[in-house]
């Protein structure tokens, strides 16, 4: 069964300075992969997806996220952090039909 | 274009008792997600609905059911609504329901059980 898995519960991490949140992944096929960030009290906003093609991929809000298929792994990078930035982050995997299994998430303190 | 909307916004109810929640998706999606988000068990799939028909199903009791119109609207029940039902409920609006579409999330509604 398709399943992700991000390590760190809670990341603190000063303003200016860079991040990146860790998502691995278990699925059987070639996975389409996505980053999805939620603020409190609202949806999520998808940051990235990942489906074929280059490994390294570009999102909105300057992340980016590395698709690295011997590590399983689809880690969320971004060189300088803004207090914006603060928030939960969802890494997800595409499953049957466009059934979306999501990770634990990350919650991402800035701090100034 | 407007955004996923989900009415209402914050509901309460009290065990017993049965719940409908609303979801317009945006124009021109014909496919859309429900997803149950509590701090147990994170976000988990509820059902996805295409052109009026249920087409993939998560792993939930049959007290959550849904539908969708001819518009694209879809609503889902909860009925005989338990204490552990209390979630943020998420839709999900895509083109077709394609792997490589793009889902666009609506705010959620907040259903608190009593």
């Amino acid at each position: 069964a398709q399943s992700v898995t991000q390590p760190d519960i809670h990341i603190t991490v000063s303003e200016g300075a860079s991040l990146e949140l860790r998502c691995n992944y278990s699925y059987g096929a070639t996975p389409y992969l996505f980053w999805y960030v939620q603020s409190p009290g609202q949806g999520l906003q998808l940051l990235l997806k990942y489906f074929s093609g280059d490994t390294l991929v570009q999102g909105i809000k300057g992340f980016e996220a590395e698709f690295k298929r011997s590590q399983s792994s689809f880690n969320l990078r971004k060189p300088s952090v803004h207090w914006s930035d603060a928030a939960e982050y969802f890494c997800a995997v595409g499953a049957r039909g466009n059934k979306l299994v999501f990770g634990a998430g990350t919650i991402l303190r800035v701090k100034s | 274009k407007a955004g996923v909307t989900q009415t209402p916004r914050y509901l309460i109810k009290t065990r017993g008792q049965q719940v409908t929640l609303s979801c317009s998706p945006i124009s021109g999606h014909r496919s859309v997600s429900w997803y149950q988000q509590t701090p147990g068990q994170g976000l988990q799939f509820l059902f996805e609905y295409f052109s009026e028909t249920q087409r993939n199903k998560g792993n939930f009791p049959g007290r959550f059911s849904g539908r969708q119109f001819s518009n694209s609207r879809s609503e889902m029940n909860v009925s005989t609504l338990e204490l552990g039902d209390s979630a943020l409920y998420l839709c999900a609006s895509s083109l077709v329901g394609q792997k490589t579409d793009t889902q666009y999330f609506g705010p959620g509604t907040r259903l608190t059980v009593l």
